[in-house]
């Protein structure tokens, strides 16, 4: 399954919504999809699983969400320290494979 | 805390054979999760290359299984992997992690996400 991320970059200020997009290829079985923040020379960071499951420790104001091949991940209100790379994942088919990622920088 | 900590060399030369170690600490690598490698190369996205239990079974990549050999020895709390004959290809950050896992409608294990991840070991291959 390719996934496809969108947009490549998002430029938007603190305290500003951000709407990511991960459209895959053909249908994600059981919405098996899950979202991933990288920041620069670090290791990625479970955010959410299942579409929609908040990881351990991860605030509220992360939110995912969608079905089948369109699936979203939302910040509600930006802190500085989200700004960062986000991948999404899907595991409902093998092999796994990851979206190319969207940067979400500071405006 | 679970901590994986990446070891392993930084250079290796085409035609040869990539070797790193992740040793975990927090946790008991035989307590039911797979284990796992990643690689992003420079500039790109993350690819998985495999997961392996720790009584032997193994979840591949298909486009790497033919180079890929996993391990895991427990007395240590550690796992493995290797990759054979690379090529400037396969230059990339490798990242290993531990691997959430469940089972597909036929009965056979899935992996589902990785958390946590290591650090991250930028590989080259150069001559």
């Amino acid at each position: 399954i390719v996934l496809t991320q969108s947009p490549g970059t998002l430029s938007l200020s603190p305290g500003e919504r951000a709407t990511l997009s991960c459209r895959a290829s053909q249908s994600v079985s059981s919405n098996y999809l899950v979202w991933y923040q990288q920041k620069p020379g670090q290791a990625p960071r479970l955010l959410i699983y299942g579409a929609s499951s908040r990881a351990t420790g991860i605030p509220d104001r992360f939110s995912g969400s969608g079905s089948g091949t369109d699936f979203t991940l939302t910040i509600s209100r930006l802190e500085p320290e989200d700004f960062a790379m986000y991948y999404c994942q899907q595991y409902g088919s093998s092999p796994r494979t990851f979206g190319q990622g969207t940067k979400l920088e500071i405006k | 805390q679970v901590q994986l900590q990446q070891s392993g060399p930084g250079l290796v030369k085409p035609s040869e054979t990539l070797s790193l170690t992740c040793t975990v600490s927090g946790y008991s690598i035989i307590d039911g999760y797979y284990w796992g490698w990643i690689r992003q190369p420079p500039g790109k996205g993350l690819e998985w290359i495999g997961s392996m239990f720790h009584r032997g079974s193994t979840l591949y990549n298909p486009s790497l299984k033919s180079r890929v050999s996993l391990s895991i020895d427990t007395s240590k709390n550690q796992f493995s992997l290797k990759v054979t004959s690379v090529t400037a290809a396969d230059t990339a950050v490798y990242y290993c992690g531990r691997d959430r896992y469940s089972y597909d409608s036929g009965g056979s294990p899935m992996g589902n996400w990785f958390d946590p991840w290591g650090q991250g070991t930028l590989v080259t291959v150069s001559s």
